[in-house]
């Protein structure tokens, strides 16, 4: 299975600073044929399900704002934010769907400091 | 719009069977692979299985592998999820979500929640 470590656990913000949310992958996502990184960011904020953010590593999902940036390949991936808002306080959640299982980071807590 | 509502949740003795239904809307169902995935309370999200938009190949997570059988019912624009064996590490919030192109989960239910307790 391809394990994956999100870092840190929880992090504090000042409101219009910038977050930076790393996602560590145990081996490779990136899809040589079609040099696609199977990686995804999800957003979940309490008592809701979870929502896409970014796909392909770095694609925005349509109606995501543009604050919200995601790179990287291979193995280690990062998720910006930047000029964060408060109504970015919310769980985000790396997922790789390379391969089976699609596997899940144990998440980061993202708090306004 | 895509709409995705789980039903079929609630309270079951170990060992015992449930069936989940996600009952879909707003696309074309039988274009696109499903999902399951689960979220104990307190806990962070466990992929759990995916069907093929043909129904042709399922996987599933080693925890529910044997156990657990997704199927679909393009008629119906139906997902659902036959969990046998129940036990209380089942416990959780159960979403069906969409497979976008790709694959990455690009529309999710609100889950229905699965107690497993005796």
């Amino acid at each position: 299975d391809i394990v994956m470590t999100q870092s840190p656990d929880s992090l504090a913000v000042s409101l219009g600073e910038r977050a930076t949310l790393n996602c560590k992958s145990s081996q490779s996502v990136l899809y040589s044929s079609n040099n696609k990184n199977y990686l995804a960011w999800y957003q979940q904020k309490p008592g809701q399900p979870p929502k896409l953010l970014i796909y392909w590593a770095s694609t925005r999902e349509s109606g995501v704002p543009d604050r919200f940036s995601g790179s990287g390949s291979g193995t280690d991936f990062t998720l910006t934010i930047n000029s964060l808002q408060a109504e970015d306080v919310a769980v985000y959640y790396c997922q790789q769907y390379f391969g089976t299982p699609r596997t899940f980071g144990q998440g980061t807590k993202l708090e306004i400091k | 719009q895509v709409q995705l509502v789980e039903s079929g949740g609630g309270v079951v003795q170990p060992g015992r069977s449930l069936r989940l239904s996600c009952a879909a809307a707003g696309f074309t169902f039988r274009d696109y692979a499903m999902h399951w995935v689960r979220q104990a309370p307190g806990k962070g999200l466990e992929w759990v299985t995916v069907i093929s938009y043909d129904g042709s190949n399922k996987d599933y997570a080693d925890s529910v592998q044997g156990r657990f059988t997704i199927s679909r019912d393009d008629f119906k624009n139906t997902l659902y999820l036959q969990m046998n064996s129940l036990r209380s590490e089942d416990t959780a919030l159960y979403y069906c979500a969409r497979g976008g192109f790709g694959d990455h989960l690009d529309y999710w239910g609100q889950g229905t929640l699965v107690t497993v307790s005796s």
